[in-house]
């Protein structure tokens, strides 16, 4: 069965900071990689995603991360945050013949001091 | 357009009561998923839907859990008997076949 973890449970940052976000699957085969992102009192919101091509995915709001499919990877990245990006971030995968069923990490609390 | 509705948004059940959750999704998605968050975890996949068919159900946690979509746009998730155990947020989402999957707000179920 595949499995995400991320490696931080939560993080605070000061505003313009520079922020790495890491996630690694456990899967063997062809993945789809996505980071979700939940504002507070809000619902689950796609950041960006990965299907194929350019393993250098940029999102909405200045979000990118990239997958390095040797380390099992899919770490997110944004060179400077703001205070509305405090948030709680998921990275999800699916793969091979459930492609539909996504399988979440436990998510990293974010919260950006002004 | 509209995005996924979920309701009721907050729900809260005596043990052994039976409740209902209902989510509208897009239109024109042809797929739905619904998803358990407990608390501090990310969700956990429990159903997933074709239109009508219930493709996949191997996520629901025990036979109290029952889903349905009967004419392939809004679905129901039921709980019978329900359990402390239960209480978690659902996540309902859906998709235009098997593309990025988009989620409602959620139902907050307490079960006390």
């Amino acid at each position: 069965a595949q499995s995400v973890s991320q490696h931080n449970h939560h993080v605070i940052l000061s505003e313009a900071a520079s922020l790495e976000l890491g996630c690694n699957y456990s899967y063997g085969g062809t993945v789809n990689l996505f980071w979700y992102v939940q504002y507070p009192g809000q619902h689950l919101q796609l950041l960006l995603k990965y299907f194929s091509g350019d393993p250098l995915v940029k999102g909405i709001k200045g979000f990118e991360a990239e997958f390095i499919k040797s380390k099992f990877s899919f770490n997110l990245r944004k060179p400077s945050v703001q205070w509305s990006d405090t948030a709680e971030y998921f990275c999800a995968v699916n793969s091979g013949g459930s492609n539909y069923k996504l399988t979440f990490g436990k998510g990293t609390l974010l919260t950006v001091n002004p | 357009g509209a995005g996924v509705s979920q309701s009721p948004r907050y729900k809260v059940a005596k043990r052994g009561q039976d409740v209902a959750l209902r989510c509208d999704p897009i239109s024109g998605h042809v797929s739905l998923f619904w998803y358990q968050q407990a608390l501090g975890q990310g969700p956990e996949f429990l159903t997933y839907f074709q239109n009508e068919a219930q493709l996949d159900k191997s996520g629901l946690p025990s036979d109290r859990f029952f889903a349905e979509r009967p004419e392939g746009s809004v679905s129901t998730l039921k709980i019978q008997r329900t359990q402390q155990e239960d209480s978690a947020v659902y996540l309902c989402a859906s998709s235009f076949v098997l593309e990025t999957q988009y989620f409602g707000p959620g139902t907050r179920l307490l079960v006390l």
